[in-house]
């Protein structure tokens, strides 16, 4: 199916462990975002890609690493899982046009880390 | 520091009730408006935007938003709620062409039967 899908979707790992979620997108948007979403914070920007190879930081990057070598995967991942990263993850993935930016949503991956 | 401010945390209103969700930006310049809303255990859709053009925009479920460019709002409404509105509400904002939005921290909608 067409769209942008993440995976996993349920995740539990233990402190210290590395975790990498996925992304996927059909779309072909040069746009690819992650978010986190926690209580009280909204979304929260982690990274950001304009396009394959070109990756940024967003508001909150530390203890996230992120790739893009193909347009349409952007996946994350946390080198040593600490429970402050429990979180609900979203992946988003625009095509920026007439100057504005609509993001299309993942289903989310909620990561739990004990 | 520059924000999106959604005010009410949680709202609770009864079926057929009219709502009001607040949403002020502290952006200067040119901005792009968003909301989106998230149903229960699921992903975030976009229920309306602003770019350009006439301020009160219509969106998809009887939503509407109107951008007052003078109190940096953009403020949703719908006349009369549902129940399968219950969700929670986020107001967005593209700032000057960023390649990203802010999102303001959300609004928890509940609405009884």
């Amino acid at each position: 199916d067409a769209g942008i899908t993440q995976s996993p979707r349920y995740k539990i790992t233990e402190t210290g462990r590395q975790v990498t979620l996925m992304c996927h997108q059909t779309w072909s948007h040069s746009y690819m975002f992650w978010y986190r979403q926690d209580l009280g914070h909204g979304l929260r920007l982690i990274y950001y890609s304009a396009a394959a190879d070109i990756t940024d930081k967003g508001e909150v990057p530390d203890g996230y690493v992120v790739s893009r070598s193909k347009t349409e995967n952007f996946p994350l991942t946390l080198e040593s899982a600490t429970r402050s990263q429990t979180s609900v993850y979203f992946c988003a993935s625009s095509y920026p046009g007439q100057g504005h930016t609509e993001a299309f949503f993942g289903q989310g991956t909620r990561l739990t880390v004990v | 520091a520059q924000s999106v401010s959604q005010h009410n945390h949680h709202v609770i209103l009864s079926e057929a009730a009219s709502l009001e969700l607040g949403c002020n930006y502290s952006y200067g310049g040119t901005v792009n408006l968003f909301w989106y809303v998230q149903y229960p255990g699921q992903h975030l859709q976009l229920l309306l935007m602003y770019f350009s053009g006439y301020p009160l925009v219509k969106g998809i479920k009887g939503f509407e938003a109107e951008f007052i460019k003078s109190k940096f709002s953009f403020n949703l409404r719908k006349p009369s709620v549902q129940w399968s509105d219950t969700a929670e509400y986020f107001c967005a904002v593209n700032p000057n062409g960023a390649n990203n939005l802010f999102f303001g921290t959300g609004t928890r909608l509940t609405v009884i039967p």
